[in-house]
C-alpha cells in the first residue's frame, strides 16, 4: 500500500532563511502529488500538484516542489520564507480508485 | 462563487447526544470524503461518496454514519457521541481523488 513520510515534524526558521520540507512516498509507478497548507485557523488549501511533465512545479507564495522520480521524492521548496508562511505542511498522493494518502504534516513556525 | 461549506465550526456536546456535522459544496463535484484530524497525526480517510446514493467507508474505522441524498450535501452522523470522538472532522469534494480535494473549513468537535 502507498504511504508517505514526512520527516520533518516541527521546523522552525527566521526570516529570510531557505526552506525545505522532505516528503517521499512508497509506491512508484505513475503518480500524482500534491502539497497542502493549513494556514492557523483556516482550512486545508492546495499549494502545488504535479501531475506530469516539467519535474519542478512552481506553486501559489512563491513555493516550489521537485518531484525526483528515483528518489520517491517530492520535496517542497522557498527560498526565503516570511512570517505568513507559519503553517502545517502536508504531502499526499492519490491512492487506489478513491483517496488522498497524506503524510502527518510538518508544522512550519517563522520568526521575525 | 464555488466553495464547501462545514456548520457548525466548533462543537461542544455531551456524551449520549446525537449530532450531525453539516456539509455543502458548490463546486459540481461528484466525489466528497469525511477525513479525521489529530494533532500530529496525518489525516485518515473515514467515509468516500461517489456520487448521489453512494457511501462507502474509509481506512479509518469510524462509528459514524454518512449520506448522500443529493450531490451537493454529505453530512455525517453519530448516534451517541463518546469522549473518543473528539477530533477535528474535514469534509472535502473533487472531481477524483487525482485531482486533488477542495477542503471545507472544518469542524472541530468536543465530546465532554
Amino acid at each position: 500500500a502507498q504511504s508517505v513520510s514526512q520527516h520533518n515534524h516541527h521546523v522552525i526558521l527566521s526570516e529570510a532563511a531557505s526552506l525545505e520540507l522532505g516528503c517521499n512516498y512508497s509506491y512508484g509507478g505513475t503518480v500524482n502529488l500534491f502539497w497542502y497548507v493549513q494556514y492557523p485557523g483556516q482550512h486545508l488549501q492546495l499549494l502545488l500538484k504535479y501531475f506530469s511533465g516539467d519535474p519542478l512545479v512552481k506553486g501559489i507564495k512563491g513555493f516550489e516542489a521537485e518531484f525526483i522520480k528515483s528518489k520517491f521524492s517530492f520535496n517542497l521548496r522557498k527560498p526565503s520564507v516570511q512570517w505568513s508562511d507559519t503553517a502545517e505542511y502536508f504531502c499526499a498522493v492519490p491512492w487506489g480508485t478513491d483517496k488522498l494518502i497524506f503524510g502527518t504534516g510538518t508544522r512550519l513556525q517563522v520568526f521575525p | 462563487e464555488a466553495d464547501i461549506y462545514q456548520t457548525p465550526r466548533y462543537l461542544v456536546i455531551g456524551t449520549g447526544k446525537k449530532i450531525t456535522l453539516e456539509c455543502s459544496q458548490t463546486m459540481g463535484h461528484d466525489k466528497m470524503y469525511w477525513y479525521q484530524q489529530d494533532p500530529g497525526m496525518e489525516l485518515h480517510l473515514i467515509h468516500y461518496s461517489y456520487g448521489v446514493n453512494s457511501t462507502e467507508k474509509g481506512d479509518l474505522s469510524s462509528e459514524s454514519t454518512v449520506s448522500r441524498i443529493r450531490t451537493e450535501h454529505f453530512p455525517l452522523t453519530l448516534e451517541s457521541a463518546r469522549p473518543s470522538h473528539t477530533s477535528q472532522y474535514l469534509c472535502a469534494s473533487s472531481y477524483g481523488h487525482i485531482y486533488g480535494y477542495t477542503f471545507g473549513s472544518g469542524t472541530r468537535l468536543t465530546v465532554v
